[in-house]
């Protein structure tokens, strides 16, 4: 079966950093992708990571951890328009289809 | 260059009928997918086709939903009989390939049955 697990809701202030944390147990695993989605928009690519370690863009990193299950966003230096939901989603080996989490919504605050 | 397009954005129809939605994936982009997204959820996957043929149709939800790709690039996702329960955001993606490469995701249609 397929689980990955993220938090519902996250608050942080203007400026600050935070981290969106992604556990997930699936059944084949190529790659773990990370998706910003604004309300009533379309998602839209952050990151993908195939290999255990930091992969840093500008404001935001993600990391991953195969043998834990574990991946996490980094968002620094915060702006409003950073307010939106986070997906994390996992690509199996065998698959081509995206299996997502149900998301994290950030509220960014001045 | 245009990004992946889906119509109607907004479809309302009562509960029973028959209703087609389109996606127009990115030029080249020979991986298509569908998924649906309910409020507060991630999207959930549908069907996946590479070329013209449905490669994972997996997440079809029941014999009501069926997806077409006839010529490898435009798609059209239809539902008979529709139910409450089928009302969601229905989104297309795209990629160059299968397999590991970047979605890249339509503004979605969104369905209310009525």
């Amino acid at each position: 079966g397929q689980n990955i697990d993220q938090p519902t809701e996250m608050t942080a202030t203007e400026g600050a950093i935070v981290q969106i944390n992604c556990t997930y147990q699936t059944s084949g695993f190529n790659g773990l992708f990370w998706y910003q989605q604004h309300a009533g928009e379309a998602p839209t690519f952050l990151s993908y990571n195939v290999l255990d370690g930091l992969e840093e863009k500008g404001r935001f990193s993600s990391f991953l951890s195969r043998s834990k299950g574990y991946s996490y966003l980094l968002l620094k230096e915060l702006q409003m328009k950073d307010s939106a939901s986070y997906l994390c989603a996992v690509i199996k080996a065998a698959g081509n289809k995206l299996t997502f989490g149900g998301g994290t919504r950030v509220l960014v605050k001045p | 260059g245009a990004g992946v397009s889906q119509t109607p954005s907004n479809k309302v129809t009562e509960k029973g009928k028959y209703v087609e939605l389109r996606c127009d994936p990115i030029s080249g982009h020979t991986a298509l997918y569908w998924y649906r997204q309910s409020l507060g959820q991630g999207p959930e996957f549908l069907i996946y086709f590479q070329g013209t043929g449905a490669a994972d149709d997996s997440g079809l939800p029941n014999d009501r939903f069926f997806a077409v790709r006839p010529e490898g690039s435009v798609s059209t996702l239809k539902i008979q009989r529709t139910e409450r329960g089928d009302s969601a955001v229905y989104l297309c993606a795209s990629s160059l390939a299968g397999n590991s490469y970047e979605q890249y995701f339509g503004p979605g249609t969104r369905l209310t049955v009525t």
